[in-house]
């Protein structure tokens, strides 16, 4: 199972910009980088996913490195509401029927601060 | 929209019990996968469910088993309980591929 690497723990003041960051030095060509979030007692939550190009939602955006190595997810403005444990997970493009599982690490736990 | 709902949200068991957790599927999605997640980790897979076959095992011993159903609702059956199977039992649907999987909020299950 292809590995990512995070902080396990961020600090970030609310309204303020938050850029978590993934390393992912063994990754492949064919392995999409997705984003999930864990609020407290609740199931993870789908944040954001890519392969190249940089992709924005109205959730976040992914800022990944040219060549692949790494990634940042970035919440524009903090809120409260996005505390939580995020994880930063590599899925293979070429799953052969069904849907490739997730591997979760530890995921970084992120603090906001009122 | 239907999400992923599951049940029951908490359950305790003794050692040497048997249990079984449901999950109902959102709309549409013809995947079901289930993960382990004990305090503090991130979750572990299971197993994944397609078109009701199994489709894929995690680490997990054969006393963990499953079952899809033609609405692609799935269970998932543990026997001989163990302490160590105390934790929420998560259960993700989807449709096949790469497409994003939609967890249930999860059953928290207790061994004494």
């Amino acid at each position: 199972d292809a590995k990512t690497t995070q902080p396990n723990s961020m600090e970030s003041n609310e309204e303020e910009p938050v850029h978590l960051p993934c390393n992912h030095s063994t990754i492949s060509g064919t392995d999409y980088i997705h984003w999930y979030r864990q609020l407290p007692s609740q199931g993870p939550e789908y944040v954001i996913h890519g392969l190249t190009s940089n992709v924005n939602n109205r959730m976040a955006s992914l800022a990944i490195a040219e060549d692949r190595k790494s990634s940042t997810l970035i919440l524009h403005r903090a809120t409260l509401r996005d505390a939580a444990v995020y994880y930063c997970i590599l899925r293979d493009l070429n799953g052969q029927g069904g849907s490739e599982k997730l591997v979760f690490g530890k995921g970084t736990k992120l603090t906001v601060n009122p | 929209e239907t999400g992923v709902t599951q049940s029951p949200t908490h359950l305790i068991k003794t050692r040497g019990q048997q249990v079984t957790l449901r999950c109902s599927s959102q709309s549409g999605h013809n995947t079901v996968s289930w993960y382990q997640q004990a305090l503090g980790q991130g979750p572990q897979f299971i197993f994944q469910y397609y078109r009701e076959e199994e489709n894929g095992r995690g680490n997990f011993p054969p006393r963990f088993s499953g079952l899809q159903f033609p609405n692609y609702s799935s269970e998932l059956n543990v026997n001989a309980l163990e302490l160590d199977d105390s934790a929420l039992y998560l259960c993700a649907s989807s449709l096949e591929g790469n497409q994003p999987q939609h967890f249930g909020d999860g059953t928290r299950l207790s061994i004494l």
